[in-house]
């Protein structure tokens, strides 16, 4: 079993749409993290988030954590090419040894 | 700036033969990852390594091993690669006591 559900994993959608992709668990995590991957490149830290409940933003992206830390939502608003990437949520399932499991991602394709 | 370097950046190789992946890094972190990327599976952990002394498998060990040679050094070696090692390999930095973890940027590594 996943720890983390990623969906969906594939979102293809034109320049200037809205959209919201998922991290879902059965379990409790006290913070999450979510990283982009673009074409080429590694993963880079977008957010943390630590509290239930929590939203922040980062300038079209909103992050939320939900009220029971077991999963968490990312939505982009206006959409952008540049947006275009992997999005992965990873979660530290090593205690204190901040060991990440990561979600398998959300493939996101903005046409200009 | 400072990074986490990987060489090389592409490697093809025949069935048998044994490669080495290289990792440096200048962000003066104590600990430091190999993952594995393959489409649709995420990225899964490999080894890892929190100080010289102190290294751990991973998820996916099996036919890996690794060397940290200093603090900013870290190798994984595939001592008879094989071809369903084909994948994007990356390593990974961070500091001890924070999830945070700076990726390099990859090594495509295909095994014919």
């Amino acid at each position: 079993t996943q720890l983390l559900e990623q969906s969906p994993q594939f979102l293809s959608i034109q320049e200037g749409e809205n959209l919201t992709v998922y991290c879902n668990s059965s379990s409790v995590f006290s913070s999450l993290q979510w990283y982009r991957q673009e074409p080429g490149e590694g993963p880079v830290l977008l957010v943390t988030v630590v509290t239930g409940g929590e939203v922040k933003k980062l300038k079209r992206l909103t992050f939320q954590f939900g009220d029971a830390r077991k999963d968490s939502s990312l939505h982009i608003t206006a959409a952008q090419p540049g947006d275009t990437g992997l999005y992965l949520c990873a979660v530290n399932s090593g205690g204190s040894n901040y060991k990440l499991t990561f979600g398998k991602g959300t493939l996101l394709t903005v046409n200009p | 700036d400072a990074d986490v370097t990987q060489t090389p950046r592409n490697r093809i190789t025949k069935t048998g033969k044994r490669i080495m992946l290289e990792c440096s890094q200048t962000k003066g972190h104590d600990r430091m990852y190999w993952y594995r990327q393959d489409p649709g599976l995420g990225l899964q952990l490999i080894y890892y390594s929190f100080d010289v002394k102190d290294i751990n498998k991973g998820e996916i060990s099996d036919g890996y091993s690794v060397s940290r040679q200093a603090q900013a050094k870290f190798s994984l070696s595939l001592e008879s690669a094989i071809p369903n090692q084909t994948a994007l390999y990356f390593c990974a930095t961070s500091l001890t006591g924070y999830n945070e973890q700076f990726f390099g940027p990859g090594t495509r590594l295909t095994v014919l």
